[in-house]
């Protein structure tokens, strides 16, 4: 069953810190694997998108890794800012199909404390 | 910034009406979806399109109907709502690009629909 499991459920930082965030999947055949922000009473909006034969992505503070072998990919963010609350989502998509389906993780809840 | 609008932003109204989520987006955009997220929950497809004239059902079963007349017009229709339907509805759209497509998807902000 093509599953995406994100880790921790919630995470509570101290502004200026920084942190990770888990993403196992089993989607195959694999395509990319993309990581959303999603802010409260918005949309998710696109931070990086990684392809098989890439490992690493950076978006400013925002670094995606991404191990193709053991499914696992991580999001970490540098020198956090209260900016940087939001539900963070991890979407596999595979590519057995035109439409290139996603599978979607439930996120990560990150809270930055002043 | 991605050009994707949706209206209402929220919606309260009572049980047996009809209601029309509307989305548009000034991309270009061929391919369009809905989505249905509750709190803590991941984003369930709905509806798709791969472009005029194009509707699909999506994975989670619903009640609803969508439509694409135009390019950039997407409305998603509950003939008669229900407590049920109560959730957050997601409109998204991405360029085509064929198999397996690297493009990111461009999501509205949502319309948050209450039904009582």
């Amino acid at each position: 069953k093509n599953q995406v499991e994100q880790s921790p459920q919630s995470l509570i930082i101290l502004e200026g810190k920084n942190c990770t965030l888990q993403c196992n999947y089993t989607v195959s055949p694999f395509s990319n694997l993309r990581w959303y922000k999603q802010d409260t009473g918005r949309g998710p909006v696109s931070l990086t998108i990684m392809t098989f034969s890439e490992n690493t992505k950076s978006n400013g503070r925002y670094t995606a890794t991404l191990d193709a072998d053991t499914k696992q990919s991580s999001l970490h963010i540098t020198a956090s800012q209260l900016s940087d609350s939001a539900s963070y989502i991890c979407v596999v998509s595979d590519r057995g199909s035109t439409l290139g389906r996603l599978y979607f993780g439930r996120g990560t809840q990150l809270t930055v404390w002043p | 910034e991605a050009d994707i609008y949706q209206t209402p932003r929220y919606l309260v109204i009572g049980t047996g009406k009809k209601i029309t989520l509307e989305c548009s987006q000034t991309m270009g955009h061929d391919k369009m979806y809905w989505y249905q997220q509750d709190p803590g929950m991941e984003l369930h497809l709905i509806h798709y399109s791969y472009g005029v004239n194009s509707t699909e059902k999506g994975d989670l079963s619903s009640e609803s109907t969508v439509s694409r007349i135009r390019t950039e017009h997407f409305p998603l229709t509950l003939e008669s709502a229900r407590p049920s339907h109560t959730s957050q509805y997601l409109c998204a759209s991405s360029p085509d690009r064929g198999l397996g497509s690297n493009q990111p998807q461009h999501f509205g902000d949502g319309t948050r629909l209450s039904i009582l």
